[in-house]
């Protein structure tokens, strides 16, 4: 079965930094999405890519898949307070129809 | 528009009773999947619901079970609880099939004693 890996498994960082999350997949992926979840909350959708190479950003965040569709990144520029919580890379799950296959999560403490 | 809503949203259980989780999705989606969350496993597909039909399952024993009403409204039920099944239960709904876009609850916590 597919297993995703994520890189690192938290991070602290001060306000204003940049900061990057990896998710690398042991097959092809063919849908990967980002979500971000607040400690012990449900998750929320932040972006989905499907195509190699593609790139999309939505306010102060940047997701990427790799050409080969086998691993993506999350950037996060000049972070915020409100960017902490964690983020999960989730890929469907060819053997399930669109289950997804989630991550482990990658843990993100924001400080001032 | 209300979000998805879960009830419980915290519960504690005794091994060996059953337990019955409730999800109610954004008007008008029709899909709904279940996920289980723990610190060990991370977040691991349970099923999901389509028109009262269960389109897909994920590798959990039979004491997991589900179903899903003509409204959309979706239940999940675990039988004979273990102290494995502590977990955080999340429901998500779509409004249609095929995506991996979801929309999720806030959960239920159960913690089996």
């Amino acid at each position: 079965s597919q297993e995703l890996e994520q890189s690192p498994q938290s991070l602290i960082v001060q306000e204003g930094k940049n900061l990057t999350i990896n998710c690398t997949s042991s097959k092809t992926l063919y849908g990967l999405y980002w979500y971000k979840q607040k400690y012990g909350e449900g998750l929320i959708f932040l972006m989905m890519l499907q195509k190699g190479g593609e790139e999309k950003s939505h306010e102060k965040i940047t997701a990427k898949l790799d050409e080969k569709k086998q691993q993506s990144s999350l950037h996060i520029t000049a972070s915020q307070p409100s960017h902490a919580g964690i983020y999960l890379c989730g890929a469907e799950n060819s053997n399930s129809g669109y289950a997804l296959n989630f991550g482990k999560g990658t843990s993100l403490l924001v400080t001032p | 528009k209300a979000g998805v809503t879960q009830t419980p949203r915290y519960l504690i259980k005794t091994r060996g009773q059953q337990v019955t989780l409730s999800c109610s999705p954004i008007s008008g989606h029709r899909s709904v999947s279940w996920y289980q969350q723990t610190p060990g496993q991370g977040l691991q597909f349970l099923f999901e619901y389509f028109s009262e039909t269960q389109r897909n399952k994920g590798n959990f024993p039979g004491r997991f079970s589900g179903r899903q009403f003509s409204n959309s409204r979706s239940e999940m039920n675990v039988s004979t609880l273990e102290l494995g099944d502590s977990a955080l239960y999340l429901c998500a709904s779509s409004p249609q099939v095929n995506t991996g876009e979801l929309f999720f609850g806030e959960g239920s916590r159960l913690t089996v004693l």
